[in-house]
């Protein structure tokens, strides 16, 4: 069955250390990846995607991803974290080749301590 | 340019009623997707819309219905509301419908309450 797991629920990090946040999937062909951000009483914000090419992605606000395949996995890191990046993350994954038609993870709570 | 508009922004329904939420794409989007967002259930994918005609459907029961007009507004409706549709409902749009070329400009939702 396709599927997509998100490793914690919640992650704390101190600001200015690395972020990452783990994003596995299930498929039996390479799909294509989404990292979607969400801030409060806000909708999803587009933070990357991996559709071809290049398997190490570079997104908004710093962030990057990288595909791999023999990992089936396509987890999130930032540098060094900023206050301003406290959010909910969520991993998304097209397995129908439509990029409006998503299966998301459960979410990732992104806490960033001063 | 303004964003997804989703409203009402709140709805308070009893068990067994209908009810009908809004979603203004962005002006020029023609693809408009509906997601259902539960602490439970996660994000769950509902339907799509692109140019009045329904292209991709979820995996909810038929109670969950929606349209799109002329001018690419969309609406859904869900019929003979049950306590588990409470959830915050999401619209997003998207330019062309082109299936990997574009991203997805998401609303701020509809949060439903069935009591």
């Amino acid at each position: 069955a396709q599927s997509v797991t998100q490793l914690g629920s919640h992650v704390s990090v101190s600001e200015g250390a690395l972020v990452l946040l783990r994003c596995n999937y299930s498929s039996s062909v390479p799909p294509y990846l989404f990292w979607y951000v969400q801030y409060p009483n806000q909708g999803l914000q587009l933070l990357l995607k991996y559709t071809t090419g290049a398997t190490l992605v570079k997104g908004i606000n710093g962030f990057e991803a990288e595909f791999k395949k023999s990992e089936t996995s396509f987890h999130l890191t930032k540098p060094s974290a900023h206050m301003s990046d406290a959010a909910e993350y969520f991993c998304a994954v097209s397995f129908s080749g439509s990029a409006r038609q998503l299966t998301f993870g459960s979410g990732t709570q992104l806490t960033v301590l001063p | 340019k303004a964003g997804v508009t989703q409203t009402p922004r709140y709805l308070i329904k009893t068990r067994g009623q209908q009810v009908t939420l809004s979603c203004s794409p962005i002006s020029g989007h023609r693809s408009v997707s509906w997601y259902q967002q539960t602490p439970g259930q996660g994000l769950q994918f509902l339907f799509e819309y692109f140019s009045e005609t329904q292209r991709n459907k979820g995996n909810f029961p038929g109670r969950f219905s929606g349209r799109q007009f002329s001018n690419s507004r969309s609406e859904m409706n869900v019929s003979t509301l049950e306590l588990g549709d409470s959830a915050l409902y999401l619209c997003a749009s998207s330019l062309t419908g082109s299936p990997m070329s574009e991203k997805l400009f998401f609303g701020s939702g509809t949060q439903l309450s069935v009591l």
